[in-house]
């Protein structure tokens, strides 16, 4: 496999439910990214991961737990949400430090929260 | 706080015709700057970037995209635009500074073409 996966790609779910979104990068990068991508809003930054330390959270509610056991992983974590969570959320890879590179996007998981 | 405006929200063009996506800018230093496309359903694809030097730069499918320092600009361009171009552009500003490099995205053009 190359580049970014994401699974699901698609996910249903109640709000008394629990589940994980997972993410692999195969680029051997060393920074990962959440982002939300809701209809009526830009593209939010939710999680930053950098050298497999969280740098930001964003302001994002308790309710989406982020994970990241190494650098090639990451989990969101989602309990307890509400149907305005129901959104794209995406996953990046990049490289940071000596040489950049630009960001590389899973193909995201539609959530819908019911 | 960085920003990024794409003010025109929808553009239709006809097939073949050239095609200009304005995207500004706001940045306390130089800037990082991508454009990137989307399908419906899709994740995002890098169509260019802008990390330093030529401030003309040349990405995937034809397009390019300029650089403009004093009008704190990246407008992304095609000369001729093929139906396949149909979906969602979103320029984005790249955070320099060491250990984040997180994006700060537009909110998007969405491009239909015409036959």
């Amino acid at each position: 496999e190359t580049g970014v996966t994401q699974t699901p790609r698609h996910l249903v779910m109640g709000m008394t439910n629990k589940k994980s979104l997972k993410c692999e990068q195969h680029l051997g990068h060393n920074a990962m990214y959440w982002y939300k991508q809701s209809a009526k809003k830009p593209l939010e930054l939710m999680f930053v991961y950098s050298l497999e330390e969280r740098v930001e959270n964003n302001s994002v509610p308790s309710r989406f737990s982020p994970e990241c056991p190494n650098s090639s992983h990451l989990f969101l974590h989602l309990h307890t949400l509400q149907p305005e969570d129901s959104a794209l959320y995406l996953c990046a890879s990049s490289q940071v430090g000596v040489r950049d590179t630009e960001a590389f996007f899973g193909q995201g998981t539609r959530l819908t929260v019911v | 706080a960085q920003s990024v405006t794409q003010p025109d929200i929808h553009i239709t063009v006809s097939e073949g015709a050239s095609l200009e996506l304005r995207c500004n800018y706001s940045y306390g230093a130089t800037p990082y700057l991508f454009w990137y496309v989307q399908s419906p359903g899709q994740g995002l694809q890098l169509l260019l970037k802008y990390f330093s030097g030529d401030t003309l730069v040349q990405g995937i499918k034809g397009f390019e995209a300029e650089f403009k320092r004093s009008q704190s600009s990246f407008n992304l361009r095609k000369p001729s635009v093929h139906w396949s171009d149909a979906a969602e552009y979103f320029c984005a500003v790249g955070d320099t500074d060491t250990g984040r490099r997180a994006l700060t995205f537009g909110s998007g053009t969405r491009l239909q073409v015409q036959p």
